[in-house]
């Protein structure tokens, strides 16, 4: 079974501009989630997805968004880009509210 | 204020040596997972523990859960160099309802280093 899959692998963009980061979960996983990785932070939750509803969200502003399809895969969105939010992007996805989490490999955002 | 506190933060040792790793909580979890990092990579999953007082083996790797489900440590038994990464303990909380969302938080991670 193949695991989870993230593109691009490594994004630079430059303060202001908006980034869309693309996450497809293991074949049959139906929850989605997001963190955030850095050095002085660690691994921070974003948000998670189940069924395309957004199920639970962690402490980022709004600049941060995201969303699920039908077929659950899931994207999220940074808008005006900020040199702060250069960092490891990772999803992760589960069956459903077991929480045993799968990481894909992650996105590597560095803002300019 | 860290949720989970994870120590040490880094770990230097010999092939050969053991080491412990330990993650610590005032909360509640119900379920803590613990994984494995190399750099450019995600984390892998190594094991999870529901049960308080759980116990889980994995080759020369070793997990406890705490009976009140607010600790946990990684026992490394004769450590190799293969096994030099980045362990990060994370827990799910137990929401007030009763059931846990897919939020993990997550320890500030331990940086072993096995020198051959």
């Amino acid at each position: 079974k193949a695991g989870v899959t993230q593109t691009p692998r490594y994004l630079i963009k430059t303060r202001g501009q908006q980034v869309t980061l693309s996450c497809s979960p293991i074949s049959g996983h139906r929850s989605v989630s997001w963190y955030q990785q850095t050095p002085g932070q660690g691994l921070q939750f974003l948000f998670e997805y189940f069924s395309e509803t957004q199920r639970n969200k962690g402490n980022f502003p709004g600049r941060f968004s995201g969303r699920q399809f039908s077929n659950s895969r899931s994207e999220m969105n940074v808008s005006t880009l900020e040199l702060g939010d250069s960092a490891l992007y990772l999803c992760a996805s589960s069956l459903a509210p077991s929480n045993e989490q799968f990481f894909g490999p992650g996105t590597r955002l560095t803002v300019l | 204020t860290q949720l989970l506190e994870q120590s040490p933060q880094f770990l230097s040792i010999q092939e050969g040596e053991n080491l412990t790793v330990y993650c610590n909580s005032s909360s509640v979890f119900s379920s803590l997972q613990w994984y494995r990092q190399e750099p450019g990579e995600g984390p892998v999953l190594l094991v999870t523990v529901v049960t308080g007082g759980e116990v889980k083996k994995l080759k020369r790797l070793t997990f406890q859960f705490g009976d009140a489900r607010k600790d946990s440590s990684l026992h490394i038994t004769a450590a190799q160099p293969g096994d030099t990464g980045l362990y990060l303990c994370a827990g799910a909380l137990r929401s007030a309802g009763g059931t846990s969302y897919g939020k993990l938080t997550f320890g500030q991670g331990t940086i072993l280093t096995v020198h051959p």
